[in-house]
Protein backbone atom coordinates (compact mmCIF):
# COMPACT_ATOMS: atom_id res chain seq x y z
CA UNK A 1 0.00 0.00 0.00
CA UNK A 2 2.89 1.95 0.42
CA UNK A 3 4.55 1.56 -2.99
CA UNK A 4 4.43 3.72 -5.93
CA UNK A 5 4.15 2.21 -9.55
CA UNK A 6 6.20 4.11 -11.86
CA UNK A 7 6.56 2.88 -16.03
CA UNK A 8 7.83 2.59 -18.05
CA UNK A 9 11.17 1.44 -17.02
CA UNK A 10 12.95 2.83 -20.02
CA UNK A 11 11.86 5.62 -22.38
CA UNK A 12 13.65 6.92 -25.84
CA UNK A 13 12.15 9.54 -27.68
CA UNK A 14 12.82 11.49 -30.72
CA UNK A 15 14.12 15.63 -29.96
CA UNK A 16 11.22 17.57 -30.13
CA UNK A 17 8.77 15.07 -29.35
CA UNK A 18 6.19 14.13 -26.10
CA UNK A 19 7.98 12.21 -23.28
CA UNK A 20 5.41 10.29 -21.10
CA UNK A 21 5.88 8.67 -17.72
CA UNK A 22 3.31 7.11 -15.72
CA UNK A 23 2.54 6.26 -12.17
CA UNK A 24 -0.18 5.32 -9.66
CA UNK A 25 -0.17 4.40 -6.16
CA UNK A 26 -2.51 3.22 -3.98
CA UNK A 27 -2.16 5.05 -0.41
CA UNK A 28 -5.03 7.42 -0.64
CA UNK A 29 -3.50 9.38 1.95
CA UNK A 30 -0.68 10.51 0.24
CA UNK A 31 -0.89 14.51 -0.30
CA UNK A 32 2.31 15.27 -2.15
CA UNK A 33 3.74 13.54 -5.52
CA UNK A 34 7.03 15.52 -6.62
CA UNK A 35 8.93 14.44 -9.78
CA UNK A 36 13.14 14.36 -9.60
CA UNK A 37 15.27 14.26 -12.19
CA UNK A 38 18.56 12.82 -11.49
CA UNK A 39 21.75 12.68 -13.62
CA UNK A 40 24.17 9.95 -13.77
CA UNK A 41 26.14 10.56 -10.58
CA UNK A 42 23.84 13.30 -9.11
CA UNK A 43 21.41 13.50 -6.61
CA UNK A 44 18.40 13.78 -7.25
CA UNK A 45 16.85 17.36 -8.45
CA UNK A 46 12.83 18.32 -7.49
CA UNK A 47 11.59 18.81 -10.83
CA UNK A 48 7.88 19.47 -10.35
CA UNK A 49 5.21 18.83 -7.59
CA UNK A 50 1.32 18.65 -6.89
CA UNK A 51 -0.92 18.37 -4.44
CA UNK A 52 -4.24 16.19 -4.76
CA UNK A 53 -6.51 19.43 -4.81
CA UNK A 54 -5.45 19.99 -8.67
CA UNK A 55 -5.33 18.28 -11.65
CA UNK A 56 -2.78 19.33 -13.28
CA UNK A 57 -0.15 21.80 -13.15
CA UNK A 58 2.64 23.17 -15.54
CA UNK A 59 5.80 24.95 -15.18
CA UNK A 60 8.00 25.60 -18.20
CA UNK A 61 7.79 22.63 -20.92
CA UNK A 62 7.00 20.03 -17.85
CA UNK A 63 3.64 18.96 -16.94
CA UNK A 64 2.38 16.78 -14.30
CA UNK A 65 -1.94 15.58 -14.97
CA UNK A 66 -3.48 13.70 -12.21
CA UNK A 67 -5.73 11.38 -11.98
CA UNK A 68 -7.24 11.26 -8.09
CA UNK A 69 -10.21 8.86 -9.02
CA UNK A 70 -8.01 6.79 -11.00
CA UNK A 71 -4.82 7.47 -8.45
CA UNK A 72 -2.99 7.96 -10.85
CA UNK A 73 -0.29 10.94 -11.98
CA UNK A 74 1.95 11.49 -14.64
CA UNK A 75 4.87 13.49 -16.18
CA UNK A 76 4.50 15.20 -19.64
CA UNK A 77 7.62 17.04 -20.90
CA UNK A 78 6.89 18.84 -24.18
CA UNK A 79 9.46 19.55 -26.93
CA UNK A 80 11.97 17.00 -25.15
CA UNK A 81 15.38 17.61 -25.63
CA UNK A 82 18.49 15.78 -25.10
CA UNK A 83 19.63 17.86 -22.28
CA UNK A 84 16.36 15.93 -20.83
CA UNK A 85 18.22 12.78 -20.86
CA UNK A 86 18.53 11.61 -17.72
CA UNK A 87 16.58 9.00 -15.09
CA UNK A 88 13.23 10.43 -13.20
CA UNK A 89 11.36 9.08 -10.20
CA UNK A 90 7.68 9.43 -9.36
CA UNK A 91 7.28 9.88 -5.82
CA UNK A 92 4.61 10.73 -3.25
CA UNK A 93 4.83 11.27 0.62
CA UNK A 94 2.25 12.17 3.22
CA UNK A 95 2.02 15.12 5.50
CA UNK A 96 5.46 15.94 4.07
CA UNK A 97 6.79 12.51 5.88
CA UNK A 98 9.30 10.30 4.14
CA UNK A 99 8.96 10.30 0.60
CA UNK A 100 8.35 6.94 -1.35
CA UNK A 101 9.78 6.92 -4.88
CA UNK A 102 9.25 4.81 -8.08
CA UNK A 103 11.51 2.46 -9.43
CA UNK A 104 12.57 5.58 -12.00
CA UNK A 105 12.67 5.88 -16.02
CA UNK A 106 15.66 6.05 -17.97
CA UNK A 107 14.79 8.55 -20.57
CA UNK A 108 17.09 9.13 -23.43
CA UNK A 109 15.95 11.87 -26.53
CA UNK A 110 17.51 11.10 -29.33
CA UNK A 111 18.97 14.19 -31.43
CA UNK B 1 18.00 29.07 -1.89
CA UNK B 2 17.47 25.38 -0.03
CA UNK B 3 20.85 23.96 -1.04
CA UNK B 4 22.33 20.87 0.50
CA UNK B 5 25.87 19.92 0.16
CA UNK B 6 27.44 16.48 1.27
CA UNK B 7 31.21 15.60 2.04
CA UNK B 8 33.66 14.12 0.36
CA UNK B 9 31.75 13.51 -2.95
CA UNK B 10 33.41 10.14 -2.98
CA UNK B 11 35.77 8.15 -1.50
CA UNK B 12 37.59 4.96 -1.09
CA UNK B 13 38.26 2.38 2.11
CA UNK B 14 39.68 -0.41 3.14
CA UNK B 15 37.17 -3.16 4.38
CA UNK B 16 36.99 -3.22 8.08
CA UNK B 17 37.71 0.57 8.04
CA UNK B 18 35.19 3.30 9.28
CA UNK B 19 34.41 5.81 7.38
CA UNK B 20 32.08 9.11 7.92
CA UNK B 21 29.77 11.05 5.43
CA UNK B 22 28.73 14.69 6.34
CA UNK B 23 25.29 16.06 5.32
CA UNK B 24 24.83 19.51 5.54
CA UNK B 25 22.22 22.45 4.82
CA UNK B 26 24.16 25.30 3.86
CA UNK B 27 21.25 28.60 3.83
CA UNK B 28 18.75 26.70 6.07
CA UNK B 29 17.91 25.14 8.91
CA UNK B 30 16.77 21.65 8.66
CA UNK B 31 14.44 20.17 11.34
CA UNK B 32 14.93 17.00 10.07
CA UNK B 33 17.54 14.91 7.45
CA UNK B 34 17.29 12.11 6.03
CA UNK B 35 19.62 9.23 4.01
CA UNK B 36 19.48 7.13 1.28
CA UNK B 37 21.19 4.54 -0.23
CA UNK B 38 21.21 3.70 -4.03
CA UNK B 39 22.22 1.32 -6.25
CA UNK B 40 23.44 0.99 -9.74
CA UNK B 41 20.21 1.93 -11.82
CA UNK B 42 18.01 1.36 -8.30
CA UNK B 43 15.70 3.78 -6.86
CA UNK B 44 16.67 5.35 -4.06
CA UNK B 45 16.11 3.78 -0.29
CA UNK B 46 15.72 5.16 2.65
CA UNK B 47 18.00 3.84 5.11
CA UNK B 48 17.19 6.45 8.53
CA UNK B 49 15.75 9.35 9.51
CA UNK B 50 17.10 12.12 11.87
CA UNK B 51 15.81 14.63 14.10
CA UNK B 52 18.24 17.29 15.67
CA UNK B 53 18.93 15.80 19.05
CA UNK B 54 17.06 12.81 19.09
CA UNK B 55 18.51 9.09 18.17
CA UNK B 56 17.61 8.53 14.25
CA UNK B 57 14.74 6.53 13.16
CA UNK B 58 16.00 3.61 10.92
CA UNK B 59 14.12 1.35 8.41
CA UNK B 60 13.45 -2.19 8.68
CA UNK B 61 16.67 -4.06 7.78
CA UNK B 62 18.83 -1.48 7.89
CA UNK B 63 21.48 -2.31 10.88
CA UNK B 64 21.79 1.06 13.21
CA UNK B 65 24.93 -0.39 14.38
CA UNK B 66 26.77 -0.23 11.28
CA UNK B 67 25.23 3.06 10.26
CA UNK B 68 25.76 5.36 12.93
CA UNK B 69 23.74 8.41 12.19
CA UNK B 70 24.83 11.32 14.56
CA UNK B 71 22.41 14.79 13.58
CA UNK B 72 24.21 17.38 15.93
CA UNK B 73 22.91 20.39 14.96
CA UNK B 74 20.06 21.43 13.15
CA UNK B 75 22.34 21.97 10.05
CA UNK B 76 24.79 18.80 10.35
CA UNK B 77 23.87 15.64 9.68
CA UNK B 78 26.77 13.02 9.84
CA UNK B 79 26.50 9.09 8.61
CA UNK B 80 29.47 6.99 10.04
CA UNK B 81 29.60 3.38 7.61
CA UNK B 82 31.06 0.78 10.47
CA UNK B 83 33.37 -1.87 9.52
CA UNK B 84 32.50 -1.31 5.89
CA UNK B 85 32.58 -4.44 3.45
CA UNK B 86 32.61 -4.27 0.04
CA UNK B 87 29.12 -5.00 -0.41
CA UNK B 88 28.39 -1.32 1.60
CA UNK B 89 29.86 0.02 -1.81
CA UNK B 90 26.82 2.38 -2.65
CA UNK B 91 26.09 5.64 -3.46
CA UNK B 92 24.70 7.94 -0.31
CA UNK B 93 22.50 10.50 -0.40
CA UNK B 94 21.14 12.69 2.26
CA UNK B 95 18.35 15.45 1.99
CA UNK B 96 16.93 17.88 4.82
CA UNK B 97 14.03 19.32 5.26
CA UNK B 98 13.19 22.45 6.69
CA UNK B 99 10.03 22.85 9.04
CA UNK B 100 6.68 22.13 7.06
CA UNK B 101 8.42 22.18 3.60
CA UNK B 102 9.49 19.43 1.39
CA UNK B 103 12.70 17.53 1.41
CA UNK B 104 15.91 18.93 -0.45
CA UNK B 105 18.81 16.30 -1.83
CA UNK B 106 22.31 16.19 -1.85
CA UNK B 107 24.62 15.50 -4.05
CA UNK B 108 25.55 12.49 -3.24
CA UNK B 109 28.61 10.50 -2.03
CA UNK B 110 30.41 7.49 -3.58
CA UNK B 111 31.49 4.97 -1.52
CA UNK B 112 33.92 2.19 -3.07
CA UNK B 113 35.13 -0.60 -0.78
CA UNK B 114 37.98 -2.65 -1.40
Amino acid sequence: QQQVKQSPQSLIVQKGGISIINCAYENTAFDYFPWYQQFPGKGPALLIAIRPDVSEKKEGRFTISFNKSAKQFSLHIMDSQPGDSATYFCAASFRDDKIIFGKGTRLHILP
Amino acid sequence: GAVVSQHPSRVICKSGTSVKIECRSLDFQATTMFWYRQFPKQSLMLMATSNEGSKATYEQGVEKDKFLINHASLTLSTLTVTSAHPEDSSFYICSARPAGKTQYFGPGTRLLVL
